[in-house]
């Protein structure tokens, strides 16, 4: 059992590449979201989905987009990368209801 | 605005000493709260979900309780060792959109040997 699988763990981009962070989880679990964390700021929340399929909005979306064509895996894609888009990036799971969230490993993403 | 607080911002105890530390959040439409130990370099780990007022729970020397009339939990390390060092997070479920977590900024645990 995996868990919460995110890939790459460390990436470095130029001002106006893209890339996606990949996301997958082997629990079957119905909700997934993608957070990022900055010094001085709690997690905040890009996009999640509550199935596949489903998708939607959180606090910070602008930048990013997200699909679910399955349960397993959420990739979240930076379209024109940002330097204030510089983060810790990471994904999260878990069941619908009153349930932990399972966090991956993180994606520490540098843009220059 | 929902806003979850925690305090203190940061501890350092030494080994031996118990601690315990504040997560407060709005008490209007609570849905669940969650407590998770986060160490450096790795990701979030729950501890805890709590759902009803005057919940306590544990877990080897961690304890919580939880306050949903007046908005906040209580996290307790009894006996606190260096490999409690870590940030603890509480994290906030609204009743009105119980999919999204709000989280607080968590406390940073620091226990000298």
């Amino acid at each position: 059992n995996a868990g919460v699988t995110q890939t790459p763990k460390f990436q470095v981009l130029k001002t106006g590449q893209s890339m996606t962070l990949q996301c997958a989880q082997d629990m079957n679990h119905e909700y997934m979201s993608w957070y990022r964390q900055d010094p001085g700021m709690g997690l905040r929340l890009i996009h999640y989905s509550v199935g596949a399929g489903i998708t939607d909005q959180g606090e910070v979306p602008n930048g990013y987009n997200v699909s679910r064509s399955t349960t397993e895996d959420f990739p979240l894609r930076l379209l024109s990368a940002a330097p204030s888009q510089t983060s810790v990036y990471f994904c999260a799971s878990k069941f619908r209801g009153v349930t932990e969230a399972f966090f991956g490993q993180g994606t520490r993403l540098t843009v220059v | 605005i929902l806003n979850v607080e925690q305090s203190p911002q940061s501890l350092h105890v030494q080994e031996g000493d118990s601690t315990n530390f504040t997560c407060s959040f709005p008490s209007s439409n609570f849905y669940a709260l969650h407590w998770y130990r986060w160490e450096t370099a790795k990701s979030p780990e729950a501890l805890f979900v709590m759902t009803l007022n005057g919940d306590e729970k544990k877990k080897g020397r961690i304890s919580a309780t939880l306050n949903t009339k007046e908005g906040y939990s209580y996290l307790y390390i009894k006996g606190s060792q260096p490999e409690d060092s870590a940030t603890y997070l509480c994290a906030f479920l609204n009743a009105g959109n119980n999919r999204k977590l709000i989280w607080g900024l968590g406390t940073s645990l620091a226990v000298n040997p």
